[in-house]
């Protein structure tokens, strides 16, 4: 079946750095949605990508889908301790939400 | 207006014993889908289910059922629990099943298998 790879696993980061989290999959993606899981909290939707090569933003927040639709990747600027927590990408294949593995940051002050 | 609300919250089971789990939808959202989040396997779709209907469902053992109502209200159960079962289910709403829906998640229950 479809596998979703999300790296890095982890990343630690000071705050006011830059983080960036990559989202691979084995086949083509029709679209993909990004959410984000506070700890102890429940996933939020963030946004959608539907378009190859497509880019948007949402503040610090830079999301790409890209050009062959295989992978996606999230850039934060500057991040801040509101950061914090894990972030999935979900492609949506065949009528269901497929959650990639996620990236957990976090965000030392 | 209200958002997903999953009952219970927390609750603790012994092996073998069968568990209940109930989800309601935001007002107007026909679709429910159910994921199982655990450290080890993240979050891992269960089912979805669609005017009283299971449109989809993941590599789950059959254990591992729902059903929605005409409310659209879903319960789903986890029947022989065993201590893999531990995990925090998550119930989601959308407005519809065409096209790629935006989730709205519930807290989740949070299960766990003594």
């Amino acid at each position: 079946g479809q596998q979703v790879m999300q790296i890095p696993q982890y990343q630690h980061v000071q705050e006011g750095e830059d983080f960036t989290t990559y989202c691979n999959s084995s086949t083509t993606l029709s679209n993909i949605q990004w959410y984000k899981q506070r700890p102890g909290g429940h996933p939020v939707f963030l946004i959608q990508l539907v378009k190859s090569g497509e880019v948007k933003k949402q503040k610090r927040l830079t999301f790409q889908f890209g050009e062959a639709k295989k992978n996606s990747s999230l850039h934060i600027t500057a991040t801040q301790t509101t950061d914090v927590g894990t972030y999935f990408c979900a492609p949506y294949n065949t009528d269901k939400l497929i959650f990639g593995t996620g990236t957990r940051l976090q965000v030392f002050p | 207006k209200a958002g997903v609300t999953q009952t219970p919250r927390y609750l603790i089971k012994t092996r073998g014993q069968q568990v209940t789990l109930s989800c309601s939808p935001i007002s107007g959202h026909r679709s429910v889908s159910w994921y199982q989040q655990t450290p080890g396997q993240g979050l891992q779709f269960l089912f979805e289910y669609f005017s009283e209907t299971q449109r989809n469902k993941g590599n789950f053992p059959g254990r591992f059922s729902g059903r929605q109502f005409s409310n659209s209200r879903s319960e789903m159960n986890v029947s022989t629990l065993e201590l893999g079962d531990s995990a925090l289910y998550l119930c989601a709403s959308s407005p519809r099943r065409t096209g790629a829906n935006v989730l709205t998640f519930g807290a989740g229950s949070r299960l766990t298998v003594l």
